[in-house]
Protein backbone atom coordinates (compact mmCIF):
# COMPACT_ATOMS: atom_id res chain seq x y z
CA UNK A 1 0.00 0.00 0.00
CA UNK A 2 0.89 3.11 -1.10
CA UNK A 3 2.63 5.56 1.89
CA UNK A 4 2.10 2.86 4.52
CA UNK A 5 4.77 -0.32 5.54
CA UNK A 6 4.99 -3.15 8.30
CA UNK A 7 7.66 -4.83 9.68
CA UNK A 8 8.33 -7.64 9.23
CA UNK A 9 5.56 -9.13 6.92
CA UNK A 10 5.52 -12.88 8.58
CA UNK A 11 7.55 -13.18 12.25
CA UNK A 12 7.61 -16.56 14.62
CA UNK A 13 8.53 -16.23 18.27
CA UNK A 14 8.63 -18.06 21.36
CA UNK A 15 5.68 -17.81 24.32
CA UNK A 16 7.67 -15.04 26.54
CA UNK A 17 9.92 -13.41 24.51
CA UNK A 18 9.08 -9.94 23.47
CA UNK A 19 8.34 -9.03 20.16
CA UNK A 20 8.69 -5.31 18.59
CA UNK A 21 6.19 -4.85 14.82
CA UNK A 22 7.30 -1.66 13.42
CA UNK A 23 4.40 0.56 11.11
CA UNK A 24 6.22 3.40 8.87
CA UNK A 25 3.78 6.03 6.88
CA UNK A 26 5.43 8.54 4.14
CA UNK A 27 2.01 10.69 4.00
CA UNK A 28 2.38 12.48 7.15
CA UNK A 29 -0.47 11.61 8.83
CA UNK A 30 -1.58 12.56 12.12
CA UNK A 31 -3.37 9.62 13.22
CA UNK A 32 -1.72 5.90 13.54
CA UNK A 33 -3.24 2.73 14.53
CA UNK A 34 -3.03 -0.77 15.40
CA UNK A 35 -5.42 -3.87 15.13
CA UNK A 36 -5.28 -7.14 15.00
CA UNK A 37 -6.99 -9.59 13.06
CA UNK A 38 -8.88 -13.04 14.13
CA UNK A 39 -11.21 -15.43 12.91
CA UNK A 40 -15.05 -14.55 14.75
CA UNK A 41 -13.73 -11.13 15.83
CA UNK A 42 -13.25 -8.46 12.81
CA UNK A 43 -10.72 -5.74 13.81
CA UNK A 44 -10.08 -4.74 17.11
CA UNK A 45 -8.05 -2.06 18.19
CA UNK A 46 -5.18 -2.47 20.36
CA UNK A 47 -3.64 1.21 20.61
CA UNK A 48 -3.67 4.42 18.56
CA UNK A 49 -1.73 7.40 18.64
CA UNK A 50 -3.23 11.19 17.59
CA UNK A 51 0.51 12.84 17.80
CA UNK A 52 4.11 12.08 18.52
CA UNK A 53 4.13 10.95 22.14
CA UNK A 54 0.24 10.78 22.37
CA UNK A 55 -1.36 7.52 22.52
CA UNK A 56 -4.16 6.05 23.93
CA UNK A 57 -5.47 2.77 24.94
CA UNK A 58 -7.92 0.86 22.80
CA UNK A 59 -10.27 -2.17 23.60
CA UNK A 60 -7.28 -4.79 23.34
CA UNK A 61 -4.57 -2.94 24.79
CA UNK A 62 -3.52 -5.58 27.64
CA UNK A 63 0.19 -7.13 27.22
CA UNK A 64 0.98 -4.60 24.64
CA UNK A 65 2.56 -1.16 24.64
CA UNK A 66 3.20 1.40 21.85
CA UNK A 67 5.25 4.51 21.51
CA UNK A 68 5.70 7.04 18.90
CA UNK A 69 8.71 9.09 18.10
CA UNK A 70 8.42 10.49 15.02
CA UNK A 71 5.28 11.34 12.85
CA UNK A 72 6.37 8.08 10.67
CA UNK A 73 6.48 5.52 12.96
CA UNK A 74 4.71 3.84 15.03
CA UNK A 75 5.74 0.83 16.88
CA UNK A 76 3.72 -1.83 18.63
CA UNK A 77 5.66 -3.91 21.37
CA UNK A 78 4.36 -7.68 23.17
CA UNK A 79 6.67 -7.17 26.26
CA UNK A 80 5.64 -11.01 26.77
CA UNK A 81 4.30 -12.63 24.49
CA UNK A 82 1.61 -15.07 24.44
CA UNK A 83 -0.11 -17.70 22.31
CA UNK A 84 -2.96 -15.84 22.58
CA UNK A 85 -1.22 -12.94 20.71
CA UNK A 86 -0.91 -15.01 17.80
CA UNK A 87 -3.07 -12.80 15.69
CA UNK A 88 -2.59 -10.92 12.46
CA UNK A 89 -1.47 -7.54 12.87
CA UNK A 90 -2.61 -4.21 10.86
CA UNK A 91 -1.43 -0.96 11.31
CA UNK A 92 -3.75 2.06 9.48
CA UNK A 93 -3.31 5.50 9.25
CA UNK A 94 -5.57 8.79 8.61
CA UNK A 95 -5.35 12.27 8.28
CA UNK A 96 -8.74 12.81 9.93
CA UNK A 97 -10.79 9.84 10.80
CA UNK A 98 -13.93 11.22 8.93
CA UNK A 99 -12.08 10.33 5.94
CA UNK A 100 -11.09 6.81 6.92
CA UNK A 101 -7.84 4.55 6.95
CA UNK A 102 -5.10 3.72 4.97
CA UNK A 103 -4.17 -0.35 6.34
CA UNK A 104 -0.85 -1.77 5.71
CA UNK A 105 -0.55 -5.44 4.20
CA UNK A 106 -0.07 -6.93 8.01
CA UNK A 107 2.15 -8.88 9.51
CA UNK A 108 1.06 -12.40 10.56
CA UNK A 109 2.45 -13.36 14.55
CA UNK A 110 2.60 -16.74 15.33
CA UNK A 111 3.79 -17.54 19.28
CA UNK A 112 4.87 -20.77 19.80
CA UNK B 1 -20.40 1.24 23.79
CA UNK B 2 -20.25 1.77 20.01
CA UNK B 3 -20.62 -1.33 17.85
CA UNK B 4 -21.10 -2.71 14.58
CA UNK B 5 -23.15 -5.94 13.34
CA UNK B 6 -22.70 -7.43 10.03
CA UNK B 7 -24.98 -10.62 8.30
CA UNK B 8 -22.69 -13.61 9.28
CA UNK B 9 -21.38 -15.37 6.07
CA UNK B 10 -19.95 -16.57 3.68
CA UNK B 11 -22.06 -15.14 1.12
CA UNK B 12 -22.04 -17.42 -2.15
CA UNK B 13 -23.19 -16.05 -5.43
CA UNK B 14 -23.25 -16.81 -9.32
CA UNK B 15 -21.60 -13.97 -11.25
CA UNK B 16 -23.81 -11.17 -12.15
CA UNK B 17 -26.35 -11.92 -8.98
CA UNK B 18 -27.19 -9.03 -7.33
CA UNK B 19 -25.20 -8.56 -3.60
CA UNK B 20 -26.41 -6.97 0.04
CA UNK B 21 -24.92 -7.16 3.14
CA UNK B 22 -26.30 -5.81 5.60
CA UNK B 23 -24.97 -3.53 8.38
CA UNK B 24 -26.32 -2.03 11.40
CA UNK B 25 -24.61 0.11 13.46
CA UNK B 26 -25.12 1.64 17.19
CA UNK B 27 -23.18 4.90 17.76
CA UNK B 28 -23.88 8.51 19.43
CA UNK B 29 -23.73 11.31 18.14
CA UNK B 30 -23.35 11.39 13.94
CA UNK B 31 -20.89 8.57 13.03
CA UNK B 32 -19.14 8.62 9.72
CA UNK B 33 -19.14 5.24 8.09
CA UNK B 34 -16.70 2.62 6.27
CA UNK B 35 -17.37 -0.09 3.94
CA UNK B 36 -13.87 -1.63 4.01
CA UNK B 37 -12.56 -4.64 1.42
CA UNK B 38 -10.04 -7.47 2.04
CA UNK B 39 -8.63 -9.48 -0.66
CA UNK B 40 -6.65 -12.82 0.01
CA UNK B 41 -3.47 -12.18 1.59
CA UNK B 42 -3.89 -8.14 1.78
CA UNK B 43 -4.79 -5.57 4.19
CA UNK B 44 -8.09 -3.41 4.12
CA UNK B 45 -8.94 -0.86 1.64
CA UNK B 46 -11.22 2.26 2.06
CA UNK B 47 -14.52 0.87 -0.44
CA UNK B 48 -16.87 4.17 0.27
CA UNK B 49 -17.62 5.35 2.92
CA UNK B 50 -20.58 8.24 3.65
CA UNK B 51 -20.35 11.20 6.35
CA UNK B 52 -24.05 12.08 7.11
CA UNK B 53 -27.59 11.10 6.81
CA UNK B 54 -29.17 9.83 3.81
CA UNK B 55 -25.48 10.16 2.06
CA UNK B 56 -24.89 7.50 -0.51
CA UNK B 57 -21.04 6.36 -0.85
CA UNK B 58 -20.42 4.41 -4.08
CA UNK B 59 -17.34 2.92 -5.82
CA UNK B 60 -16.31 0.28 -8.27
CA UNK B 61 -20.53 -0.64 -8.36
CA UNK B 62 -21.21 -0.71 -5.04
CA UNK B 63 -23.56 1.51 -3.10
CA UNK B 64 -24.39 2.05 0.39
CA UNK B 65 -26.70 4.85 2.36
CA UNK B 66 -26.89 6.33 5.70
CA UNK B 67 -29.98 5.57 6.80
CA UNK B 68 -29.97 7.19 10.26
CA UNK B 69 -33.70 6.35 11.20
CA UNK B 70 -33.24 2.43 11.20
CA UNK B 71 -29.05 3.27 11.84
CA UNK B 72 -27.84 0.79 8.95
CA UNK B 73 -25.43 1.35 5.89
CA UNK B 74 -26.50 -1.62 3.61
CA UNK B 75 -23.81 -2.45 0.94
CA UNK B 76 -25.49 -3.25 -2.34
CA UNK B 77 -24.18 -3.99 -6.05
CA UNK B 78 -26.31 -4.97 -8.49
CA UNK B 79 -23.88 -7.50 -10.69
CA UNK B 80 -21.08 -9.39 -8.72
CA UNK B 81 -18.41 -10.47 -10.62
CA UNK B 82 -15.82 -13.36 -9.52
CA UNK B 83 -12.87 -10.32 -8.95
CA UNK B 84 -15.49 -9.05 -6.10
CA UNK B 85 -15.05 -12.58 -3.78
CA UNK B 86 -13.19 -10.98 -0.55
CA UNK B 87 -13.98 -10.24 2.51
CA UNK B 88 -16.58 -6.93 3.36
CA UNK B 89 -16.19 -5.03 6.78
CA UNK B 90 -18.74 -2.21 8.33
CA UNK B 91 -17.05 0.37 10.26
CA UNK B 92 -18.05 3.56 11.60
CA UNK B 93 -15.08 6.05 13.14
CA UNK B 94 -17.10 6.69 16.76
CA UNK B 95 -14.01 4.13 19.00
CA UNK B 96 -12.84 3.05 15.43
CA UNK B 97 -15.22 0.10 15.18
CA UNK B 98 -15.21 -2.53 12.56
CA UNK B 99 -17.43 -5.39 11.73
CA UNK B 100 -16.57 -9.12 12.59
CA UNK B 101 -16.38 -9.01 8.30
CA UNK B 102 -18.53 -10.90 5.94
CA UNK B 103 -16.59 -13.23 3.04
CA UNK B 104 -18.29 -13.07 -0.38
CA UNK B 105 -17.83 -15.85 -2.83
CA UNK B 106 -18.64 -15.55 -6.30
CA UNK B 107 -18.56 -18.36 -8.44
CA UNK B 108 -18.62 -18.22 -12.30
Amino acid sequence: DAGITQSPRHKVTETGTPVTLRCHQTENHRYMYWYRQDPGHGLRLIHYSYGVKDTDKGEVSDGYSVSRSKTEDFLLTLESATSSQTSVYFCAISDRVENGYTFGSGTRLTVV
Amino acid sequence: GDSVTQMEGPVTLSEEAFLTINCTYTATGYPSLFWYVQYPGEGLQLLLKATKADDKGSNKGFEATYRKETTSFHLEKGSVQVSDSAVYFCALNNDMRFGAGTRLTVKP
